[in-house]
């Protein structure tokens, strides 16, 4: 999966509590993504990052922060979870902001 | 709109045959497309891509055409086996200067043995 490490792989969470899924890379990549897929939505970008603490925003990033600090983590923070935020984040890396390179995912589970 | 594992157009190919998976795009800026294949419990896997300036590239058992007047872009495989079996996804990027990639709604690939 290129070097690319994400985690928890699960998580079940409650309403209202915050949650930060990581995203690791071994590769010096310079573009980072976060997007989440959901059956009738398919993949959409919330956030993504043009280097060391330089952010933007995607499609759907209402209720959901970003940080990166260093090259190789990209953290994503809910900053209080809600049931519609219940889905699978993937995150995904690139070295020129073409093709993009994703991790296995991290199941997030609101209740 | 249809994703992974609901309501997915689906293709069902006889193991051996080709296999052709299409995919409409809107945004005539436009400038780079990218072919994925996500196999169940897995993400996204890249397969080809192919920029705005090209109307056709292969790779490996894999073709790509594109066709810019009617915004139309498909994805070949040739001699189609049991783990080509996957969810088939195209993307595209809206421009120069953009990094962002708009990803379709994606088709299953089933193959019969």
């Amino acid at each position: 999966d290129a070097g690319i490490t994400q985690s928890p792989r699960h998580k079940v969470t409650e309403t209202g509590t915050p949650v930060t899924l990581r995203c690791h890379q071994t590769e010096n990549h310079r573009y980072m993504y976060w997007y989440r897929q959901d059956p009738g939505h398919g993949l959409r970008l919330i956030h993504y990052s043009y280097g060391v603490k330089d952010t933007d925003k995607g499609e759907v990033s209402d209720g959901y922060s970003v940080s990166r600090s260093k090259t190789e983590d990209f953290l994503l923070t809910l900053e209080s979870a809600t049931s519609s935020q219940t889905s699978v984040y993937f995150c995904a890396i690139s070295e020129s902001g073409d093709e993009a390179f994703f991790g296995q995912g991290t199941r997030l589970t609101v209740v | 709109g249809e994703s992974v594992g609901l309501h997915l157009p689906t293709l069902s190919v006889q193991e051996g045959d080709n296999s052709i998976i299409n995919c409409a795009y809107s945004n005539s800026a436009s400038d780079y497309f990218i072919w994925y294949k996500q196999e169940s419990g897995k993400g996204p896997q890249f397969i080809i891509d192919i920029r705005s300036n090209m109307d056709k590239r292969q790779g490996q058992r894999v073709t790509v055409l594109l066709n810019k007047t009617v915004k139309h872009l498909s994805l070949q495989i040739a001699a189609t086996q049991p783990g080509d079996s996957a969810v088939y996804f195209c993307a595209g990027r809206s421009g120069a200067g953009s990094y962002q990639l708009t990803f379709g709604k994606g088709t299953k690939l089933s193959v019969i043995p």
